[in-house]
């Protein structure tokens, strides 16, 4: 299993461009969340999911934009990017359900720099 | 709003020393408590969790205590070994309709010297 993976690695945008991030994940996991670390704030959630066609909002949901038309994947938009989106992005993913400790297993994470 | 308080923000223990994270939360519909280990450039990672059923988890050298009634837990590193040196976050997290829903702590740099 490759777990979890994202892509791009790396990406550089200017202000006003948009973007997708990529996540995907092979366990056939329900549930699907995407974070953004920044230095001193820990991970905050974007927007999650617990399957095709549902999905919320978490903390800072401003300016980003999901939808999930598979179990599998689960790509976050930015609109319309801003210096303030500037981050390392995370996607996670659980299975519903599971046994305990419910483990939530991260991607490698995307290093976003808009300029 | 930080729903997950977290301390100390960093932490420098000599090695075989005992390193204590503190963590409080606010909202009590969370009903698991995890806690994540992340080395530089890479995502985290489950290190151990709790639900709040229990007041104390042991895992090896790693403990987890939860006091429901203060809403407070903490993380206990026993023989703090050089190779621990990472940042640590606690989480609390509650499943709704949408999914599971997790708030992090701002996270804890610990330094364990040699």
């Amino acid at each position: 299993n490759a777990g979890v993976t994202q892509t791009p690695k790396f990406q550089v945008l200017k202000t006003g461009q948009s973007m997708t991030l990529q996540c995907a994940q092979d366990m056939n996991h329900e549930y699907m969340s995407w974070y953004r670390q920044d230095p001193g704030m820990g991970l905050r959630l974007i927007h999650y999911s617990v399957g095709a066609g549902i999905t919320d909002q978490g903390e800072v949901p401003n300016g980003y934009n999901v939808s999930r038309s598979t179990t599998e994947d689960f790509p976050l938009r930015l609109l319309s990017a801003a210096p303030s989106q500037t981050s390392v992005y995370f996607c996670a993913s659980s299975e519903r359900g599971g046994t305990f400790p419910y483990e939530q297993y991260f991607g490698p994470g995307t290093r976003l720099t808009v300029t | 709003q930080q729903q997950v308080k977290q301390s100390p923000q960093s932490l420098i223990v000599q090695k075989g020393g005992i390193s204590i994270i503190n963590c409080a939360y606010e909202n009590t519909a969370f009903d698991y408590f995890p806690w994540y280990q992340q080395f530089p450039g890479k995502g985290p990672a489950l290190l151990i969790a709790i639900r709040p059923d229990v007041s104390e988890k042991k895992e090896g050298r790693f403990t987890i205590s939860f006091n429901k009634s203060a809403k407070q837990f903490s993380l206990h590193i026993m023989d703090s070994q050089p190779g621990d040196s990472a940042t640590y976050f606690c989480a609390a997290s509650r499943v709704d309709n949408y999914g599971q829903n997790f708030v992090f702590g701002p996270g804890t740099r610990l330094s364990v010297l040699p």
